[in-house]
């Protein structure tokens, strides 16, 4: 069956520096992997969208790489900053054109100031 | 725009009790999609549809059921609530398309069946 997995332990990381975020899937060839942001007690955001035939995707200080040959996502923010504190989930296409994601179970990511 | 709209934000129910829970969307997306989201289980697709009319199961439909008849409403409801649905309920929507498109998600229901 269709698998997705995130680093369930959380992140922790000092302010300024590179946060990266691993999202790994199988039996699996999704055409596209999207990004959410979800804090506490509030609905996922989306963030950042990459396609299949697409290697990376830059969004300001976001950065998400695609390899289908691995079969794995990294979600990179770099210069972080406390206010980046938040849930991040990865999500493939579950394919058929229909809109149907399956996502991971999310990476919690604490920045210290 | 008020974007995805879901009431109520907390309910509490009885183990047999039924109930629904409303989501509605005000940016004409055809897709729309519930989900639940347990500890340590990520979202889990419930029911979605692709326009009015049209519904169809996600991974865990058993419990749940969906009807879209507007393309702005999409409720859920559950016909005899048990423990097991204790959970945040989230709806979200998109638009049709390549299938690529972001979902945009409501703020959520906390439900707690005892």
């Amino acid at each position: 069956s269709q698998k997705i997995e995130q680093n369930s332990e959380a992140l922790n990381i000092q302010e300024g520096k590179t946060a990266t975020l691993t999202c790994n899937y199988t039996n699996y060839s999704p055409a596209y992997l999207q990004w959410y942001r979800q804090d506490p007690g509030r609905g996922p955001v989306f963030l950042l969208l990459i396609r299949e035939n697409e290697k990376e995707k830059r969004k300001e200080r976001l950065k998400v790489t695609f390899d289908t040959t691995l079969k794995q996502s990294l979600f990179h923010i770099t210069a972080s900053q406390p206010a980046d504190s938040a849930t991040y989930l990865c999500a493939l296409d579950s394919g058929g054109n229909t809109g149907k994601l399956i996502f991971g179970q999310g990476t919690t990511l604490q920045v210290k100031p | 725009n008020a974007g995805v709209t879901q009431t109520p934000k907390f309910q509490v129910l009885k183990t047999g009790q039924s109930m629904t829970l409303q989501c509605a969307q005000d940016m004409n997306h055809e897709y729309m999609s519930w989900y639940r989201q347990d500890p340590g289980m990520g979202l889990r697709l419930i029911h979605y549809s692709v326009g009015a009319g049209i519904t169809d199961q996600g991974e865990v439909p058993n419990g749940y059921n969906v009807s879209r008849s507007t393309t702005e409403d999409f409720p859920l409801r559950l016909l005899s609530a048990a423990p097991s649905q204790t959970s945040v309920y989230f709806c979200a929507s998109s638009r049709a398309g390549q299938g690529s498109n972001e979902q945009f998600f409501g703020p959520g229901t906390r439900l707690t069946v005892l």
